[in-house]
């Protein structure tokens, strides 16, 4: 089942720059995207959520990017902090915050000082 | 801030004992799930609960598990015969239905030996 795929494993930045995570899906049903980030010994950590109906969404340092056409999503992180390095999940789900979520494989995020 | 409360954090069980893995959801959360993430591999979603009946469930949530809401505070996972493959961090997550996202729990590693 690789209805949600996130292509790259790791991804590294320097800090105060931006990371740019992604995101692909195949399932055109999925209506809510959401971005989890995930530290050892945790669990999922909710940070953004996108509609289907818009195609950006901005919280603080973090944004997210919705193409509808391309079933891609991406998350912006900007500045990148130190305190940012995690794993990073894309998630999506047919109904908005009751379905369940079908999660990508995950992006580990290290920002360098 | 409210938590979604899991015991234990840790549990190891002989191959075909029955474990049951306790949750305390955020109290004024409707909606309440069960993921899993095995080693190395992505989240999955396991099952949904709500108005005190399963909304959803996968594959893998086959006769072996259920899940029950024994006082209205506690939501619990229970596997009756546990298998090795059955080893995973188990995730307990809630929502109460609005653009917020879930709220995961910190997990139980569960080792099946």
């Amino acid at each position: 089942d690789q209805q949600v795929k996130q292509n790259s494993p790791s991804l590294s930045v320097q800090e105060g720059r931006i990371s740019i995570l992604n995101c692909d899906y195949t399932n055109s049903m999925f209506d809510y995207f959401l971005w989890y980030k995930k530290y050892p010994a945790e669990g999922p950590t909710f940070l953004i959520s996108i509609s289907s109906i818009k195609d950006k969404n901005e919280d603080g340092r973090f944004t997210v990017f919705l193409n509808k056409s391309a079933k891609h999503l991406s998350l912006h992180i900007v500045p990148s902090q130190p305190g940012d390095s995690a794993v990073y999940f894309c998630a999506a789900s047919k109904i908005r915050n009751t379905g369940k979520l079908i999660f990508g494989q995950g992006t580990t995020l290290q920002v360098k000082p | 801030e409210p938590e979604v409360t899991q015991t234990p954090s840790h549990q190891v069980t002989q191959m075909g004992q029955e474990v049951i893995l306790r949750c305390v959801p955020i109290s004024n959360h409707l909606y309440f799930y069960w993921y899993r993430q095995i080693l190395g591999q992505k989240v999955e979603f396991l099952v949904s609960f709500y108005n005190n009946e399963i909304s959803e469930k996968s594959e893998i949530f086959d006769d072996q598990f259920s899940v029950e809401r024994p006082d209205g505070s506690n939501f619990t996972l229970k596997i009756r015969s546990t298998k090795l493959e059955d080893s995973a961090m188990y995730f307990c997550a809630s929502s109460v239905g609005d653009l917020g996202g879930y709220t995961f729990g910190s997990g139980t590693r569960l080792t099946v030996v």
